[in-house]
């Protein structure tokens, strides 16, 4: 049973352009999202998060939005980068969780051609 | 700066072999965590430890075992491999359980 889920498995988008990377999640409990960032033979990268408190965060060129009504939320990049090409997981966490426990999504691969 | 160190990076054991993954952490962090990525899924947690000499059961359990006698180490052990074992494992450690987790590199393990 997939709390969280990234229903596109890739996304394709033009250097310079917007990437918006989209999940989805079923756990009205979850209060804390996170969006990592992975390269082939390397470990997960922590990237940006947002409490759900907020409904945006930004970092340079990376903003979470957080819609918590349609229990859903999207990373979007501006502009995109060549170097931005890989798989993209998004996680989330359960209020009053005493473990810290993540849930992940499938992730998606982002490609982005010059 | 090491982060989260994982060893080995790749091993091919035969059904029924047993091995150790080891994780190490330089950065005094209490939580650590043991997760699994097959293809075309998520990461998904083994187990976890909230302290040096606890740990606790995750999401997929069975089959592993861990053990963390040292804050900096968390062990993950497999005592029976089972080619459904094959995977790519990946330890991760944060100073508080509000705080994001670091990965090591993953550890790719074939059972034939």
């Amino acid at each position: 049973d997939q709390q969280v889920k990234q229903n596109s498995p890739s996304l394709s988008v033009q250097e310079g352009r917007i990437s918006i990377l989209n999940c989805d999640y079923t756990n009205s409990m979850f209060d804390y999202f996170l969006w990592y960032k992975k390269y082939p033979a390397e470990g997960p990268t922590f990237l940006i998060s947002i409490s759900s408190i907020k409904d945006k965060n930004e970092d340079g060129r990376f903003t979470v939005f957080l819609n918590k009504s349609a229990k859903h939320l999207s990373l979007h990049i501006v502009p995109s980068q060549p170097g931005d090409s890989a798989v993209y997981f998004c996680a989330a966490r359960a209020r009053g969780s005493t473990l810290g426990r993540l849930y992940f999504g499938r992730g998606t691969q982002l490609t982005v051609w010059p | 700066n090491a982060g989260v160190t994982q060893t080995p990076k790749f091993r091919v054991l035969k059904t029924g072999q047993s091995m150790t993954l080891l994780c190490a952490q330089d950065m005094n962090h209490e939580y650590m965590y043991w997760y699994r990525q097959d293809p075309g899924m998520g990461l998904r947690l083994i187990h976890y430890s909230v302290g040096e000499g606890t740990t606790a059961k995750g999401e997929v359990p069975d089959g592993y075992n861990v053990s963390r006698l040292k804050k900096q180490n968390f062990l993950l052990g497999l005592e029976s491999a089972a080619p459904s074992q094959t995977s790519v494992y990946f330890c991760a450690s944060s100073w508080a359980i509000n705080q994001p987790q670091h990965f090591g590199d993953g550890t790719r393990l074939s059972i034939l």
